[in-house]
């Protein structure tokens, strides 16, 4: 099964600021995800990214906001851009593996 | 767009088996049902998932109705290290591509 690598797994940021997250995969997949997840909450979809095309966003959520990048098979970026204190949250990466769908450990962003 | 209804949460004893719920009327023909795990700080764990016929691995099984609507997890044996939230998923065909769209899950308490 497919293992996914996280960084930073987390931050503390100043608002207005901008973060990018980064997620490598060990082996080549299709398609990879980016999730929310908010304090005490479930998981939220942000967007699916898939080599070769620009990210699909889910209703809610921006490219100006979340630019996302996916150069290769294996590896995908997310930014968080202009931070303010709503944007503290856990952020986490996931990938379509052979039985189902592998996740990072996750980013916990913190925004001061 | 969540398609899942699970209780928000539930007990179960050390060593009984622990079933777990979860109502997806909505769900159509060719939609997966996938079922995860969080546990507490960590990125959603792969637990089992089933399409029409149950199913079972080493962590647990899958019963799925006839009429599909509905499906039980059931965690044989119980351990502490079972307390997590467990999510219950239908997995979601897109544009895009095929997406998991977590709903409330249920948290699992498992005492001793």
């Amino acid at each position: 099964s497919a293992v996914i690598s996280q960084k930073p797994s987390r931050d503390i940021c100043q608002r207005g600021t901008s973060l990018t997250i980064q997620c490598q995969v060990d082996s080549q997949v299709t398609m990879m995800f980016w999730y929310r997840q908010q304090p005490g909450q479930s998981l939220t979809l942000i967007a699916t990214a898939n080599q070769g095309s620009e990210a699909t966003y889910e209703s809610g959520f921006v490219i100006d906001k979340f630019p996302i990048s996916r150069p290769n098979l294996t590896f995908s970026t997310l930014t968080v851009s202009n931070m303010s204190p709503e944007d503290s949250s856990i952020y986490l990466c996931s990938a379509e593996a052979n039985y189902g769908y592998t996740f990072g450990s996750g980013t916990r962003l913190t925004v001061v | 767009d969540a398609k899942t209804t699970q209780p928000p949460s539930m007990d179960c004893a050390e060593g009984r088996a622990a079933n777990l719920p979860c109502n997806h009327s909505t769900i159509s023909g060719n939609e997966y049902v996938y079922w995860y795990r969080q546990i507490h700080s960590q990125g959603p764990q792969y637990i089992i998932h089933g399409l029409k016929n149950n199913e079972t691995n080493e962590m647990a099984s899958l019963i799925i109705t006839e009429d599909r609507k509905s499906s039980t997890l059931i965690l044989p044996h119980a351990t502490l290290r079972d307390t997590a939230v467990y999510y219950c998923i239908v997995r979601v065909a897109a544009a895009a591509g095929n997406k998991l769209t977590f709903g409330g899950g249920t948290r699992v308490l498992v005492k001793p």
